[in-house]
């Protein structure tokens, strides 16, 4: 099977814009996650859908958002871009069902840079 | 809400010996699963090592395996016979509801030949 995939790689915004990367989970994966990795903050969690639905969101700013599609690829939002927004913005992909705790898949990430 | 600690920020290791990387955790869940990430300088975050909590046996893939103490919330990983390629950042990560995964800080490993 093929992994988890994230386009574009890499980013260069200026403050106040907008950007939307896009990931496309392991075949057969309904759920989606995403992180964001900074070296001051370590690696937090964003949100997550399954099945199109938003089921947890971590403690980010409403111009943090997200969606899933039908097939399960999932794109997430930042508007309004700020200094503070770079990072390295890694996806996941797991089988988990329910609410069952699974492991993730991860993709190589998107590194995004904000000037 | 689950905090997970890291306490080396970094360690080393000769090629071929033996290193354990310690992680402790805090959940009030009691169905959990707990993860080791490997993060190479490539940036693609690899599983290495997953254990569930309801399981007493600890769980051992090839060269690496852990030392899961559920009562005292530990959770640590052994890589024996190191080898180069494992030189990298391992993260140790708790996922007791759904799909969100805390994450420690990180250990950075270098494995000197």
């Amino acid at each position: 099977k093929a992994g988890v995939t994230q386009t574009p790689r890499y980013l260069i915004k200026t403050r106040g814009q907008q950007v939307t990367l896009s990931c496309s989970p392991i075949s057969g994966h309904r759920s989606v996650s995403w992180y964001q990795q900074t070296p001051g903050q370590g690696l937090q969690f964003l949100f997550e859908y399954f099945s199109e639905t938003q089921r947890n969101k971590g403690n980010f700013p409403g111009r943090f958002s997200g969606r899933q599609f039908s097939n399960s690829r999932s794109e997430m939002n930042v508007s309004t871009l700020e200094l503070g927004d770079s990072a390295l913005y890694l996806c996941a992909s797991s089988s988990a069902s329910a609410t069952s705790p699974v492991e993730q898949y991860f993709g190589p990430g998107t590194r995004l840079t904000v000037t | 809400a689950q905090t997970v600690t890291q306490s080396q920020p970094e360690m080393s290791v000769q090629e071929a010996e033996t290193v354990t990387l310690s992680c402790t955790y805090d959940t009030s869940e009691n169905n959990y699963y707990l993860f080791w990430y490997k993060q190479p300088p490539s940036r693609q975050m690899i599983l290495v090592i997953r254990q569930e909590a309801y399981k007493q046996q600890n769980a051992t893939e090839n060269r690496f395996s852990v030392n899961f103490q559920k009562a005292a919330k530990s959770f640590s990983l052994k890589i024996s016979d190191s080898q180069l390629g494992d030189t990298a950042m391992y993260f140790c990560a708790l996922n007791n509801a759904g799909n969100m995964l805390t994450f420690g800080g990180g250990t950075r490993l270098m494995v000197k030949p």
